[in-house]
């Protein structure tokens, strides 16, 4: 079984509905990130925790929220979609490494849709 | 704000021989850069990190190194193989925490 798992895998929605992308990973890390990456534009911070109590914004946190249910489980709301949130997500957790970095591990990504 | 470029155009080479792939970066003093590769379809994977204070690193076939005067990356694969065809993404952070990341620059190895 994959480490980090993201479902729904593919979403088309219609703007102004809410929509909410999960992610789960059982490398039992506590730093998990969300990801929107853009032809062009390269892969850019929504947001971040560090842990189940920690959440904070990331580049581009308007019109996003999150929710870390657990230390397994963070998951990704748009309250109300509009077309320039198509694009594709991506969920990654993060650990210290033996370099005393810390490497980041992604999910398959989500590919969104909003019409 | 920071600024990460990497080659925008797609990267063509034959096999067997050397890909270099560069990441230029403004405006920013980043003390640590990553290396992903990512394929169609897929998300990022890991291959190597670089240090501010380390010129070189290297892994089997790869080699980055890291020029913090010219704030520039470069990225080496020896011996390229079709395999190694994917996009390559660098990645910067100043605290290890968060990582910005390039546009990334496409790699093809023609058999």
């Amino acid at each position: 079984d994959a480490d980090v798992t993201q479902t729904p895998r593919n979403r088309i929605t219609k703007t102004g509905k809410r929509i909410m992308l999960e992610c789960s990973q059982t490398k039992g890390h506590d730093r998990m990130y969300w990801y929107r990456q853009d032809p062009g534009l390269g892969l850019r911070l929504i947001y971040y925790s560090f842990d189940v109590k920690d959440i904070n914004k990331g580049e581009i946190s308007d019109g996003y929220s999150v929710s870390r249910q657990a230390q397994a489980k963070f998951s990704l709301s748009l309250e109300s979609a509009i077309p320039n949130q198509t694009a594709l997500y991506f969920c990654a957790t993060s650990d210290l490494s033996d370099s005393g970095v810390y490497e980041q591990y992604f999910g398959p990504g989500t590919r969104l849709t909003v019409t | 704000s920071q600024k990460i470029e990497q080659n925008s155009e797609a990267l063509n080479i034959q096999e067997g021989k050397t890909a270099t792939l560069t990441c230029n970066y403004t405006n920013y003093s980043p003390a640590y850069l990553q290396w992903y590769r990512q394929d169609p379809g897929r998300g990022p994977v890991f291959l190597l990190l670089i240090r501010e204070n380390e010129k070189e690193k290297r892994k089997e076939r790869l080699k980055v190194t890291f020029d913090t005067t010219l704030k520039q990356s470069l990225f080496h694969i020896t011996a390229s193989q079709p395999a190694d065809s994917a996009t390559y993404l660098c990645a910067l952070s100043t605290t290890g925490n968060q990582f910005y990341f390039g546009t990334g620059t496409s790699l093809t190895v023609i058999p």
